[in-house]
């Protein structure tokens, strides 16, 4: 079974560009999560999907990110436009609504903000 | 107030030592508890999950105390295989997982 699979693996762009990360969870997971990595920092959430539906985007920076999980599979995560603070490692992640079962993660997306 | 609290170390010790990790969360709800482990660049992997009467994987222990919310790994034999970074992990209860900062672990020959 395919895991989360995420693209691209690394993305340099200059400040004020955007950018735009994809997301495929693992087939019949209904949540979804985005993730935020800084070095030496552990994951922190931007947005939880259930479905289609953005259940908790507390956390998102709405002034320039945004997100969509139109059919709820999979999902694009969008900055624009992309500030030097915005460097970091960009998590997807997916799980069974079932249960408290654990979240599964993609490999990430690199970003560097020049 | 952080939900998930963790020592970031680094901790450094030698192969063969048994050492400990400990994590506190703070909503008293939460409902789920995970370790992670996570090596240099690579995504998080799950280690094990925490169970309320704790639980034990080869040389990985995991213990839960919902009155005090505290949770602990514990590594015995430590293996230079070990070194990575440990992260806790909590579900909340409403499907939000909450990460700490981790604990980065190196064993030395």
């Amino acid at each position: 079974e395919a895991g989360v699979v995420q693209s691209p693996r690394y993305k340099i762009i200059e400040k004020k560009q955007p950018v735009a990360f994809w997301c495929n969870p693992i087939s019949g997971h209904n949540t979804l999560y985005w993730y935020r990595q800084n070095l030496g920092q552990g994951p922190e959430l931007l947005i939880r999907y259930e479905n289609e539906e953005a259940v908790d985007d507390s956390q998102l920076p709405k002034d320039r990110f945004s997100a969509e999980r139109l059919k709820g599979v999979d999902s694009t995560l969008k900055i624009q436009p992309a500030e030097l603070g915005d460097s970091a490692v960009y998590l997807c992640a997916s799980s069974s609504v079932e249960g408290h079962t654990e979240a599964f993660f993609g490999q990430g997306t690199r970003l560097t903000v020049v | 107030r952080k939900e998930v609290e963790q020592d970031p170390g680094p901790f450094n010790v030698p192969e063969g030592a048994t050492v400990a990790f400990n994590c506190t969360y703070s909503n008293s709800a939460s409902q789920s508890f995970f370790w992670y482990r996570q090596d240099c660049r690579k995504e998080p992997k799950l280690l094990m999950s925490v169970y309320s009467s704790g639980n034990e994987d080869g040389r990985f222990t995991a213990q839960l105390n919902r009155a005090s919310q505290y949770i602990s790994l514990l590594i015995r034999d430590s293996k230079l295989s070990d070194s990575a970074t440990y992260l806790c992990v909590v579900n909340d209860g409403a499907n939000n997982l909450f990460f700490g900062t981790g604990t980065r672990l190196t064993v030395i020959p």
